[in-house]
């Protein structure tokens, strides 16, 4: 099946300093990817949309210039978490539209932030 | 706009009883797509099963099965015989049917089995 990778798994970062968050698709090409944030005990809520190539779109409510992605390539993906805070702390869950046929998503396994 | 209810927040039942986890959703589009996903503590999700809306058959897979009710706007989960495993966050989720493929999330269901 489809695999979806992210990394690092979890990091921890001192507040105002920037960490990226890879999203890769390891045996697929992925022209969209998403991205999620999930805080402790609650749902998985979207933050953006990746489009390879081209700018992403981010939902209602996430700040596009403290969240930068860029989709430079079919199979990767990238979160950057700018000038982080304390209540950027949160899990990380990227996907990747596998479209060979069927548009299925796949999910990579979350990466943990935590910034102190 | 399409939304995805799971009314129970967290569910206790004792070791080899069956247990429902109801899920209700919203939406205007006339195509569109159900799933299920399990998250373990490790946090990874567990795709379980996606389900389109043109096929209402209900579905089992081992002890799971899942009745989807255009009707009643449901799609429930049902573990039967349940194991200490089967201790996780469910979560349903909607997606419509365009290529946009965004997935909403339900907030989830913590199920606890209990030895």
């Amino acid at each position: 099946g489809a695999v979806v990778s992210q990394h690092p798994s979890w990091v921890i970062c001192k507040s105002g300093t920037s960490v990226k968050i890879e999203c890769r698709s390891l045996d697929f090409q992925a022209t969209t990817m998403f991205w999620y944030r999930q805080f402790p005990k609650q749902s998985l809520m979207l933050m953006a949309t990746s489009n390879e190539g081209s700018k992403a779109t981010y939902e209602q409510g996430v700040e596009k210039d403290k969240f930068l992605i860029n989709h430079a390539s079919l199979t990767l993906s990238t979160l950057t978490v700018t000038s982080a805070h304390p209540e950027d702390s949160s899990f990380y869950i990227c996907s990747a539209l596998y479209s060979g046929g069927v548009y299925e998503q796949y999910f990579g396994p979350g990466t943990r932030l935590t910034v102190t | 706009a399409q939304k995805v209810t799971q009314a129970q927040t967290e569910i206790s039942v004792v070791e080899k009883e069956d247990v429902t986890l109801d899920c209700v959703y919203e939406t205007r589009d006339t195509t569109y797509y159900l799933f299920w996903y399990k998250q373990p503590p490790s946090g990874e999700l567990v795709f379980l099963i996606r389900r389109n809306s043109f096929d209402e058959q209900n579905e089992i897979s081992g002890r799971y099965s899942w009745n989807f009710q255009k009707s009643t706007s449901s799609f429930n989960f049902t573990i039967t015989a349940s194991q200490v495993v089967d201790s996780a966050v469910y979560f349903c989720a909607l997606s419509d049917g365009n290529r946009d493929d965004k997935i909403i999330f339900g907030k989830g269901t913590r199920l606890h089995i209990l030895p």
